[in-house]
């Protein structure tokens, strides 16, 4: 069974303090790794897809990275709002586009 | 990316009613999809939703209580049918654009009371 563990569950950071969010993930085959952000009574807003081990990708204050094994989001010198849950996704080489999702990390960062 | 629109945002129900929601895409797409996140956790997806073929329902969700229509490219509705306190969710849909990422629209709150 495809699984996804986010780490830590909660995460309190001052401004500018740098830190990094975990994504481990045990599936069969692995066609895509994503990262959203979700704030509180919103959907989704999508961040980031990662294909294969090795790749990185930057946003502003965001860079995730990939391994075989795990995800990490680095967030460089946070701001007040960059205060969400981030979540992580997989999307495997079985059958539809669909995602298994972890139970996302909540990030709150203040000034 | 897509833009993607939903009815209602809200919604306060009674027990054994049902609530269709509506899911509106401003692109044409092939494949939608139906999720729900109950209070404090995670999403779980509920089917997909392809235009002219029946909805593909995960385990644990059945046609029954999750009808789901796709009259087209652009549309797609979810029902909720005979609801309980358990339903109380918040109901996403999705769709897939040509690189395979996945965009959410806004969500619809639904508590039943």
């Amino acid at each position: 069974e495809d699984q996804v563990t986010q780490s830590p569950e909660a995460l309190r950071l001052q401004e500018g303090e740098s830190s990094s969010l975990n994504c481990s993930y045990t599936v069969s085959g692995l066609r895509g790794l994503f990262w959203y952000r979700q704030d509180p009574g919103k959907g989704p807003e999508f961040l980031f897809t990662l294909y294969s081990a090795g790749e990185e990708k930057e946003k502003e204050r965001l860079k995730a990275t990939l391994t075989k094994k795990e995800s990490f989001l680095h967030i460089t010198a946070p701001k007040p709002e960059d205060s969400a849950t981030y979540l992580c996704a997989v999307a495997v080489n079985s059958g539809y586009s669909t995602l298994t999702f972890g139970k996302g990390t909540m990030l709150l960062v203040s000034p | 990316s897509a833009v993607i629109s939903q009815k209602p945002s809200r919604d306060i129900c009674q027990r054994g009613t049902s609530l269709t929601i509506q899911c509106q895409v401003d692109s044409q797409v092939t494949m939608m999809f139906w999720y729900r996140q109950q209070p404090g956790q995670s999403l779980t997806l509920i089917a997909t939703a392809n235009q002219g073929s029946e909805a593909t329902y995960e385990s644990g969700f059945v046609i029954d209580k999750f009808p789901i229509s796709r009259p087209n490219l652009t549309f797609s509705t979810l029902t909720v049918s005979n609801m309980s306190p358990e339903d109380s969710s918040i109901y996403l849909c999705s769709v897939v654009d040509g690189t395979y990422e996945q965009y959410f629209g806004p969500g619809t709150r639904l508590t039943v009371t």
